[in-house]
């Protein structure tokens, strides 16, 4: 089991620009969470998938979108970029909506310039 | 507003010395506790969990309700322990999925 995978590792972009980040849950997972991680900071939870809706949502702006697909992997959407939003995004996977336990990927680190 | 505090950015102790990592919570409910660990060049990884009540790698936390605290100790660190550890909250109930994290203290047991 490879666990949670993420892709890309690493991301360039410039201001104003959209961008899309990718997660495929640990097996047997049925529920992803992004978090955004600013240098320095912990984890900020942006929102949590189930059921390929958005079961709970933390204080981003709609800049911030996500997906979920029928085998349960998740895409985290920015656009209108700005350079605030250069940091490492997170994903995490539990066996379940209500099971608090969650398992990391390595992240994406997204810088905007 | 639910806020995980974590006073100490950096904790350093010698090898064998107890270590004591402080979490301390805001809350009006009764969240779900746990303590993650990062080390170098490694994922973050569920390290302990309240409810759990257990002893892992020898660590134990114990959840304060009345001060609102949840912190990790260890009787004797070992340089193995060297890594940040971050204190998480997760809502329980209907907001279940939802999770706060402080901002991490970063352990440095020296020989």
């Amino acid at each position: 089991d490879a666990g949670v995978t993420q892709s890309p590792t690493h991301l360039i972009k410039t201001r104003g620009q959209q961008v899309t980040l990718r997660c495929s849950p640990k097996s047997g997972h049925d529920t992803v969470s992004w978090y955004q991680q600013a240098l320095g900071q912990g984890p900020q939870f942006i929102f949590q998938y189930y059921e390929e809706e958005e079961r709970q949502r933390g204080n981003f702006p709609d800049r911030f979108s996500g997906h979920q697909f029928p085998n349960y992997s998740s895409e985290l959407n920015v656009n209108a970029l700005l350079l605030g939003d250069s940091a490492l995004y997170l994903c995490a996977s539990s066996p379940g909506a209500g099971n608090n336990i969650q398992y990391f990927g390595a992240g994406t680190r997204l810088s905007v310039l | 507003a639910q806020r995980v505090t974590q006073p100490e950015k950096l904790l350093s102790v010698f090898k064998g010395a107890p270590v004591e990592l402080k979490c301390n919570y805001s809350y009006s409910g009764s969240p779900e506790l746990f303590w993650y660990v990062q080390y170098s060049r490694q994922r973050l990884q569920l390290l302990l969990r309240h409810i759990s009540r257990e002893s892992i790698k020898g660590f134990t936390a114990d959840l304060n309700k009345g001060e609102t605290s949840f912190h990790l100790k260890k009787p004797f660190a070992q340089e193995e322990d060297s890594a940040m550890y971050y204190c998480a909250l997760s809502f329980v109930g209907t907001n279940a999925g939802k999770s706060t994290f402080g901002d991490g203290t970063t352990l440095t047991v020296k020989p």
